[in-house]
C-alpha cells in the first residue's frame, strides 16, 4: 500500500538555526498538510496546501514557517529560526481529493524535531 | 470552530475484553469523523472513517464506530481486545475550509492491555 514518507526521522538543531523537514506524499494525492504534536499534547493542524499554494494555516504557522513543493514529489516544511518551543513531532499528511468522496488524510511516521 | 473531546485519558482493559473509547465532537455542519491509532514512535494510522450513510462503520483490525448525531458522539468499539491493540487512539473531525480540509484532533486515549 502506498504511504507517506518523511525524512529525517529525528532532527536535532541548535536554537536559531533553520531546519527543513521533508515529506514525500502519496503519488496521486493532491492535498498536503503539516501537523505537529508537542510531547504529551494533541495533534495540531499547521497548514494545508493545494495547487501550489497555502489553502489554510493555523495561528501557529507564523512568518517563521513556510512550505514548498519544490518538485513533483516532495513537500517541505521550513522553520527559519527555530525556537525551543518548536520541539515537537511533525507529521506530514496527504489526501487524494475533496468533495463528495472526501478521501481521508494519510499520515507519515513523523519527524521528531529537537531544539537545543 | 470544530472541537473534539475524548473524556478518557487512559483506559486499561484485559485481553479478550470488550472496549469502547468515547469521542464527542462539536461541529456546525455534517461532520466527517475519523479514528486514528498511534503506536509508540509511529505515525497515525487510519482505523476508520465516517462521511455519510450507514452510521455504523467498520474499520481495520476489527474496530467499529457508531455515529450518533443526537449525542454528537462517534465512539470506537472492539468486541475482543488483543495485546497488540495497546496504543494511543485519536478521534478527529474534518472540516472543509475552502479548497482543503483540516483535521481537529482530540487529546487522545491511551489504551493499556493487560494479559
Amino acid at each position: 500500500e502506498p504511504e507517506v514518507t518523511q525524512t529525517p526521522s529525528h532532527q536535532v538543531t541548535q536554537m536559531g538555526q533553520e531546519v527543513i523537514l521533508r515529506c514525500v506524499p502519496i503519488s496521486n494525492h493532491l492535498y498536503f498538510y503539516w501537523y505537529r504534536q508537542i510531547l504529551g499534547q494533541k495533534v495540531e493542524f499547521l497548514v494545508s496546501f493545494y495547487n501550489n499554494e497555502i489553502s489554510e494555516k493555523s495561528e501557529i504557522f507564523d512568518d517563521q514557517f513556510s512550505v514548498e513543493r519544490p518538485d513533483g514529489s516532495n513537500f517541505t516544511l521550513k522553520i527559519r529560526s527555530t525556537k525551543l518551543e518548536d520541539s515537537a513531532m511533525y507529521f506530514c499528511a496527504s489526501s487524494e481529493s475533496l468533495g463528495h468522496s472526501n478521501q481521508p488524510q494519510h499520515f507519515g511516521d513523523g519527524t521528531r524535531l529537537s531544539i537545543l | 470552530a470544530q472541537s473534539v473531546t475524548q473524556p478518557d485519558i487512559h483506559i486499561t482493559v484485559s485481553e479478550g475484553a470488550s472496549l469502547e473509547l468515547r469521542c464527542n465532537y462539536s461541529y456546525g455542519a455534517t461532520p466527517y469523523l475519523f479514528w486514528y491509532v498511534q503506536s509508540p514512535g509511529q505515525g497515525l494510522q487510519l482505523l476508520l472513517k465516517y462521511f455519510s450513510g450507514d452510521t455504523l462503520v467498520q474499520g481495520i483490525k476489527g474496530f467499529e464506530a457508531e455515529f450518533k448525531r443526537s449525542q454528537s458522539s462517534f465512539n470506537l468499539r472492539k468486541p475482543s481486545v488483543h495485546w497488540s491493540d495497546a496504543a494511543e487512539y485519536f478521534c478527529a473531525v474534518g472540516a472543509h475550509t475552502g479548497t482543503a480540509s483540516k483535521l481537529t484532533f482530540g487529546t487522545g486515549t491511551r489504551l493499556q492491555v493487560t494479559l
